[in-house]
């Protein structure tokens, strides 16, 4: 079973702000990564897929790199809306989802 | 616009037995794979389990395999989680959600999901 690991788990940003959060692979997943965006209440919300494509409706703010086992979220100015936990997951045969980091007001 | 609303969610004791439905909305149901995912209170997501386009393949995380049976009716549009022998760390909010096949593989990732319904198991 491939495990994933994001950092940190929380990062306090203030708005206007970038954020780079992470998540590696325990071994290679090609690009077969996503990123999903959770807020209090809600269902998540898939950001990105194949590592770098954004999803259908999804603001040019938030971009996606990586290959292998090392990824990066990256949302280049916060807005209050992007509070929320991110959660990163490889789609390399079973899904497998990392514990997620908590983007906080600072 | 694409929806999912999930059902059958409830409390039950150690030991028993629940069907979770899901109702899709907004695409064709037969042409996608389709995922549960579960989320323990304050916890992160689980994948549960993940069934094919036409319900010939399905696949279980192993804390559940041999106690939870996924299927899906293309007829009535509709996806079902039949849960048995359930045990407290059971308990959690389930989520459906609808699968994108990456490319000739038989890889997906989940593109929308519903809002969940809640599963307590308890004494």
């Amino acid at each position: 079973e491939i495990e994933m690991t994001q950092s940190p788990a929380t990062l306090s940003v203030s708005p206007g702000e970038r954020a780079t959060l992470s998540c590696r692979a325990s071994q290679s997943v090609s690009s077969n990564l996503a990123w999903y965006q959770q807020k209090p209440g809600q269902a998540p919300r898939l950001l990105i897929y194949g590592a770098s494509a954004r999803a259908t409706g999804i603001p040019a703010r938030f971009s996606g790199s990586g290959s292998g086992t090392e990824f990066t979220l990256t949302i280049s100015s916060l807005q209050s809306e992007d509070f929320a936990v991110y959660y990163c997951q490889h789609y390399n045969n079973w899904p497998h989802f990392g514990g997620g980091t908590k983007v906080e007001i600072k | 616009d694409v929806q999912l609303v999930e059902s059958g969610g409830g409390v039950v004791q150690p030991g028993g037995s629940l069907r979770l439905s899901c109702a899709p909305s907004g695409f064709n149901f037969d042409d996608y794979a389709m995922f549960w995912v579960r989320q323990a209170p304050g916890k992160g997501l689980e994948w549960v389990s993940l069934i094919n386009w036409d319900g010939g393949r399905p696949y279980y995380a192993e804390s559940v395999k041999g106690r939870f049976t996924i299927s899906r009716d293309n007829i009535k549009n509709s996806l079902f989680l039949q849960m048995n022998s359930l045990r407290v760390e059971d308990t959690a909010l389930y989520y459906c959600a609808k699968g994108v096949i990456v490319g000739t593989t038989d890889y997906y990732y989940m593109d929308v999901w519903g809002k969940g319904t809640t599963v307590t198991v308890s004494s």
